[in-house]
């Protein structure tokens, strides 16, 4: 049971390049998170999803996009890298509200670096 | 969602207990108060969540008083393993789609 995994762990591009961070989760949960940590500042939430085929915007959604076609992975995509996007990103997932499963499980992050 | 409060930073000697505090004094009838901890180059941990009164695991206990208006996280005999950020969250479960707001945590700094 590996829980939460990022692919990859690091990544450095050049502006204007595009990405996808692949986030993928064996516990079964319906609720899956991208988030993004910058130095000094707690996560903000990017984009999220409330099951396979659903997305919706989170806190600072410009210019990312994210798709579920499976319940178990989570893709977040840059389509032009900007230096701005330079940050921590962090794919959670958990269960539904008021499940026993309902608090949020973080992988390890991945750490991307735009030139 | 209820806004949280929380002092950036916090030191401490291993053996001690430590009590962090959060104020969320708009908090709503349906808020939980969630704490998440977050270690270096890792993603957060959830810890501790509560509603009322006081609620206790292997880890920490949670302290909220009637009103509801703080809470606070009390870590027993840290030890220098503790050192990590300390998320307070406030908000329902799970926040008609997932809208956790993360203020920046206290970090905690556990010394030998």
């Amino acid at each position: 049971n590996a829980g939460v995994t990022q692919t990859p762990k690091f990544r450095v591009l050049k502006t204007g390049q595009s990405m996808t961070l692949l986030c993928a989760q064996d516990m079964n949960h319906e609720y899956m998170y991208w988030y993004r940590q910058d130095p000094g500042m707690g996560l903000r939430l990017i984009h999220y999803s409330v099951g396979e085929g659903t997305t919706a915007k989170g806190e600072v959604p410009d210019g990312y996009n994210v798709s579920r076609l499976k319940k178990q992975n989570f893709l977040l995509g840059l389509e032009s890298a900007a230096p701005s996007q330079t940050s921590v990103y962090f794919c959670a997932s958990s269960g539904p509200p008021g499940s026993s499963t309902d608090t949020q499980y973080f992988g390890p992050g991945t750490r991307l670096t735009v030139l | 969602l209820a806004k949280t409060t929380q002092p950036i930073s916090m030191d401490s000697y291993e053996g001690q207990e430590v009590n962090i505090t959060c104020s969320h004094n708009n908090i709503a009838t349906n808020d939980y108060i969630t704490w998440y901890q977050q270690f270096p180059s890792q993603g957060p941990r959830f810890i501790i969540q509560g509603y009322k009164t006081k609620v206790t695991n292997e880890v920490a206990s949670l302290f909220i008083p009637a009103d509801r208006k703080s809470s606070t996280l009390s870590l027993p005999r840290v030890s220098l393993s503790d050192t990590a950020v300390y998320y307070c969250l406030v908000g329902p479960i799970y926040n008609q789609g997932g809208k956790l707001i993360f203020g920046q945590g206290t970090e905690l700094s556990v010394k030998p």
